[in-house]
């Protein structure tokens, strides 16, 4: 596609519950980052993919929290048993490749709420 | 890891004025980039600089990177109300994370008429 895809746009969801956040990122990108934004709070690095491995989770929160990443392409995010502090917007951003000069490209993002 | 300041945090400017948003790094950039975000809305890349001493511009807004590469700054020249929004700097973290970007805080615009 044209840009970066994210679905569902808006989530809410029970306490204890297991959600999916589903990212597209631009065709032929290589490179896809997953980031939290909390109210008030700056974005937040969760996990990046380079193909279907995930070199770095160092920014992955806890246990609950995983990512994977089929065929170079779709990623999907999947949080286990759902906090009232996961509630945030969840974007996923993907680039050309890894490195210098390579832009990355942010999608529209994916609001969880927590409830 | 490398922290971003922005500053200032928020800015109110009349509609027509000029004003900048400073982005300081605690390390040396090796890579700056600016984003604006509008609420509910995804990051739009805005401009990226390299080079100690660069300066970019696109319309009426204008990026800088200092000869030391530590400290950015974003100049919007009279200002619009399609300039509102949330402007962030973010930096290079490093190979280890495919060059993820940190960012700072961000700095909120309102634009008034």
């Amino acid at each position: 596609g044209a840009g970066v895809s994210q679905s569902p746009s808006n989530k809410v969801t029970e306490k204890g519950k297991d959600v999916e956040l589903r990212c597209d990122p631009i065709s032929g990108h290589t490179a896809l980052y997953w980031y939290r934004q909390s109210l008030g709070q700056g974005l937040e690095f969760l996990i990046y993919f380079q193909g279907n491995s995930a070199p770095d989770k160092s920014g992955l929160p806890s246990d609950r929290f995983s990512a994977e990443r089929t065929g170079g392409s779709v990623s999907t995010l999947t949080i286990q048993r759902t906090q009232q502090e996961d509630s945030a917007v969840y974007l996923c951003a993907s680039s050309r490749g890894p490195g210098l000069g390579n832009t990355i490209y942010f999608g529209e993002g994916s609001w969880l709420t927590v409830v | 890891s490398q922290e971003l300041e922005q500053s200032p945090q928020s800015l109110i400017v009349q509609e027509g004025k000029n004003l900048t948003i400073n982005c300081t790094s605690s390390k040396t950039l090796y890579g700056l980039y600016w984003y604006k975000q509008k609420y509910g809305e995804g990051l739009i890349f805005l401009m990226m600089l390299q080079k100690g001493g660069e300066e970019k511009s696109h319309e009426k807004i204008t990026a800088k990177l200092d000869e030391k590469k530590q400290q950015s700054s974003l100049h919007i020249t009279a200002s619009q109300p399609s300039h509102a929004g949330i402007y962030l700097c973010g930096a290079d973290s490093g190979s280890n994370s495919g060059y993820a970007l940190n960012f700072g805080k961000g700095t909120s615009l309102l634009v008034t008429p």
